[in-house]
């Protein structure tokens, strides 16, 4: 079983709707989880961060870790084609050494 | 500030050929990472190192991939000799210390295509 399991899509949906991208992972010692935006050829970029369990929002996104379920979520509110991306979420415990990525969602917001 | 600088940007050789990529990281970041991202899949780390020491290589193919960060500070990763499946995206970040409560940065990879 991997560490992190994400649903790679690919996502399609009209602009302004609400997306959810989910990641589920197995080590409960993760504490620290992260979404990062990867555009196409690009390096991936940090979009949000949670420690531990609750809700984090800023402008349109939404993070949300839900710690005995050992699942993780970010919402995309009024999404646009600019969020046209692959979305990956990532964790680490609080002995830090290594972040765990999840295989990326490919996100594709249509005008 | 001066991001994760990678290059080259492409790169494609021949099967059973060498070659090497080189990463400097953002100015006082200890903490360096490589990773291998296959298309279509999430970013797997190769190696981790924490200034010029290696604090993580266990996913590294030793017989073939070898990194140094000899001066603690910017860092090349080869492949010798390559094989097809080596064709990846070869992505360096780094972060202030470890992964707890930070972020690592990416540089923008380097496309390897091994024909």
């Amino acid at each position: 079983q991997k560490e992190v399991e994400q649903d790679p899509g690919p996502l399609s949906v009209p602009e302004g709707a609400i997306v959810s991208l989910n990641c589920t992972y197995s080590n409960s010692a993760f504490q620290y989880f992260m979404w990062y935006r990867q555009y196409s050829r690009k390096g991936p970029e940090l979009l949000m961060y949670t420690y531990s369990s609750g809700n984090k929002e800023d402008g349109r996104f939404t993070a949300q870790v839900d710690k005995s379920s050992k699942y993780i979520s970010l919402f995309i509110r009024d999404s646009q084609p600019s969020d046209s991306a692959t979305y990956l979420c990532a964790m680490s415990t609080n002995t830090g050494n290594q972040f765990y990525f999840g295989t990326g969602t490919s996100l594709t917001v249509i005008p | 500030e001066a991001g994760v600088a990678q290059s080259p940007r492409y790169k494609i050789i021949e099967k059973r050929q060498s070659v090497a990529f080189w990463c400097n990281p953002i100015s006082g970041h200890a903490t360096l990472y490589w990773y291998q991202q296959i298309l279509g899949q999430g970013p797997k780390l190769l190696i981790q190192f924490q200034n010029n020491g290696v604090v993580d290589d266990s996913q590294l193919p030793k017989d073939r991939f070898s990194a140094e960060r000899l001066k603690g500070v910017d860092s090349t990763l080869k492949i010798q000799p390559a094989k097809l499946e080596d064709s990846a995206v070869y992505l360096c970040a780094s972060s202030l210390q470890g992964a707890w409560n930070t972020e690592a940065f990416f540089g923008q990879g380097t496309r390897l295509t091994v024909v």
